[in-house]
């Protein structure tokens, strides 16, 4: 596709089940960043790919979250056990290379995750 | 730790206002600020990127300046429409390795028509 893609939109869930989204990033784009928004708070980043490893998970909350990235193409995050306080909006957002000052990231639509 | 903030938190205007908003972040081991635009349910588009103290970019109506001495950005909308009512945000990049941006809350703007 043109843009970056993420599934589902909304995501409905009971408290302490698991949940995967996933992220199908722009063609070619090597990097792959996870952020979230919760209610009232700014775009907070998670984790970050470079092909297919992740060198900066520095923003994952807990040992819950856990991300993969395949074939260096599409990504999906996994929350294990959900809690209420996962309810967010998650992003993800690709780009084309790491090191030039003017890389933009280019944003999927995000998945609305409610946990009940 | 980056902190990046953004006043105000929220503005509404008449069709036809000018506006701007303020973007301040820390000036010590800056790389880049970068501007999006966020309409609900929607993707965030990226406006601009600049890294060059006194850098001004425009795009149509909509046009932003950067200094990085003092660590402000300001956003400005000239003669705003219904269809620019959106939350704009700004990013503040690092030095360092990942790339990653630091947001602030965003300003949620609303025209009137």
């Amino acid at each position: 596709g043109a843009g970056v893609s993420q599934s589902p939109s909304n995501k409905v869930t009971e408290k302490g089940k698991d949940v995967e989204l996933r992220c199908d990033p722009i063609s070619g784009h090597t990097a792959l960043y996870w952020y979230r928004q919760s209610l009232g708070q700014g775009l907070e980043f998670l984790i970050y790919f470079q092909g297919n490893s992740a060198p900066d998970k520095s923003g994952l909350p807990s040992d819950r979250f856990s991300a993969e990235r395949t074939g260096g193409s599409v990504s999906t995050l996994t929350i294990q056990r959900t809690q209420q306080e996962d309810s967010a909006v998650y992003l993800c957002a690709s780009s084309l290379r790491l090191a030039v000052a003017k890389n933009i990231q280019y944003f999927g639509a995000g998945t609305r995750l409610s946990v009940l | 730790i980056l902190n990046v903030e953004q006043s105000p938190q929220s503005l509404h205007v008449q069709e036809g206002d000018s506006t701007n908003f303020t973007c301040s972040f820390p000036s010590s081991n800056f790389y880049a600020l970068h501007w999006y635009r966020w309409e609900t349910a929607k993707s965030p588009e990226a406006l601009f990127v600049m890294t060059l103290n006194g850098d001004e970019k425009k795009k149509g109506r909509i046009s932003a300046t950067l200094n990085t001495k003092e660590g402000y950005s300001y956003l400005y909308i000239k003669g705003s429409q219904p269809e620019d009512s959106a939350t704009y945000l700004c990013a503040s990049r690092g030095g360092g390795a990942t790339n990653k941006l630091i947001f602030g809350t965003g300003t949620l703007l609303a025209v009137q028509p």
